[in-house]
């Protein structure tokens, strides 16, 4: 079955970096778009980033653009967020997401992970 | 951006009773492939969320029927037609037509 993990999650100051992992298995990892989508405490979720299956197409929120990178591993199963300039406004639960569908357009998140806890604070 | 609009922002319901929140976003989500881009998710206390409809009223795999999902252009909902309480939790409209995509506020969902 379809499995996401993600890790990479910590205490950070603002101003560092941190770069996030999602870790899949139970599927063709090259022929999905995957998304990272965030949730602050007590807050509603906010979509992030996205790469396409083969990791020509990428896309960012405006609130990461210029600071966080969008990549995939298609030889590891493995998706990445590289996060720099942190803000304390970062803090937030990260989830990884699965496309429902190969070679498709990614419109639809549909397989979530765990999340990993992003904490940015002095 | 497309700005997402759902109502009520909590609703407590009787076990048994339907359901149903709205989701206006700020512009069509009708593509030029004809389909629209509208999904909904549920998020239970303590878990990561859920895709429950896509496309405006295509149930996900596994997802119960008395789930169901309506409505076109910028208007939508989401109606649960036997409130179970499983079914308490979090639910969130999320546009995917344009990027940078993005879900409404939430809608949280009690038991009465």
């Amino acid at each position: 079955q379809v499995q996401l993990v993600e890790s990479g999650g910590g205490m950070v100051q603002p101003g560092r970096s941190l770069r996030l992992s999602c870790a899949a298995s139970g599927f063709t990892f090259d022929t999905y778009a995957l998304h990272w989508v965030r949730q602050a405490p007590g807050k509603g979720l906010e979509w992030v980033a996205v790469i396409s299956y083969d990791g020509n197409i990428k896309s960012y929120a405006d609130s990461v653009k210029g600071r966080f990178t969008i990549s995939r591993d298609n030889s590891k199963n493995t998706l990445y967020l590289q996060m720099n300039s942190l803000r304390d406004e970062d803090t937030a639960v990260f989830y990884c997401a699965r496309e429902v569908w190969g070679w498709a357009a990614p419109h639809h998140p549909g397989y979530w992970g765990q999340g990993t806890l992003v904490t940015v604070s002095s | 951006d497309i700005v997402m609009t759902q109502t009520p922002v909590s609703l407590s319901v009787i076990p048994g009773q339907p359901a149903s929140i709205s989701c206006k976003s700020s512009q069509s989500l009708m593509h030029s492939d004809g389909k629209t881009y509208l999904s909904w998710y549920l998020q239970r206390p303590g878990q990561s969320p859920q895709l429950l409809i896509y496309e405006v009223s295509n149930r996900f795999s596994g997802v119960p029927d008395n789930f169901s999902g309506s409505g076109s252009g910028t208007d939508f909902t989401l109606k649960i037609s036997r409130v179970e309480a499983e079914d308490v939790g979090l639910y969130y409209c999320l546009q995917s037509l344009q990027l940078p995509y993005t879900f409404g506020q939430g809608t949280k969902l009690e038991i009465k």
